[in-house]
């Protein structure tokens, strides 16, 4: 599966929006972006996905470049409980098994 | 509530002891997965199963085993024969083929070998 890169660690004050970018240049047709995140001692959450539309749900938006070379995960408004490390993967379909989790973002949100 | 149930939380261990993790999941799924998490690195994949009573190693398989004998329960084994055991588990689980294709995961397991 191919792999994705993000940056290892951002900062966002409360209440601005924080916009976590992620390159995954060797992307297929077939490839899913999803990103996840994981709050201290717990497993990763399911935040959003999406093939080549611009998406939105309740907990952020995720804006997917015309190439697909390219994604962003878009949180409105940071709050303190946004603090995690951000995860942005590629899933196959079919579904590959071996999909990649790397470092990931390391959010931080200031008071 | 549909959910993964990992156990126990928290595990220690003797050196040379095998410990056997236990992941359930009520979701319906086909799909288990395993990871292996260390301090400040992202998920590491031990082994997954597509079905009932197939699985393959991830890339990091050395001193682990599993069995898929139910499609509920895919317990994970960390044998003595683990170099460096010590890390947090997480057991994750999705659906086959088409789909959203998300993962679901449970809240770890995190394993101290003394």
């Amino acid at each position: 599966d191919a792999k994705t890169t993000q940056p290892n660690s951002m900062e966002s004050n409360e209440e601005e929006p924080v916009h976590l970018p992620c390159n995954h240049s060797t992307i297929s047709g077939t490839d899913y972006i999803h990103w996840y995140r994981q709050l201290p001692s717990q497993g990763p959450e399911y935040v959003i996905h999406g093939l080549t539309s611009n998406v939105n749900n309740r907990m952020a938006s995720l804006a997917i470049a015309e190439d697909r070379k390219s994604s962003t995960l878009i949180l409105h408004r940071a709050t303190l409980r946004d603090a995690a490390v951000y995860y942005c993967i590629l899933r196959a379909i079919p579904y590959g098994q071996n999909f990649v989790f790397g470092p990931g973002t390391r959010l931080s949100v200031l008071p | 509530d549909g959910g993964i149930t990992q156990s126990p939380k928290y595990l220690f261990r003797k050196e040379g002891q095998n410990v056997t993790l236990s992941c359930e999941q009520n979701l319906n799924h086909d799909a288990m997965y395993w990871y292996r998490q260390d301090p400040g690195q992202g998920l590491r994949l031990i082994y997954y199963s597509q079905i009932v009573n197939d699985f393959q190693k991830g890339d990091i398989a050395e001193g682990y085993s599993v069995s898929r004998e139910k499609k509920e329960s895919f317990p994970l084994t960390v044998t003595s024969a683990q170099k460096n055991p010590t890390a947090f588990y997480l057991c994750a689980s999705s659906t086959r083929g088409t789909g959203t294709g998300e993962l679901f995961f449970g809240e770890g397991s995190r394993l101290t070998v003394l």
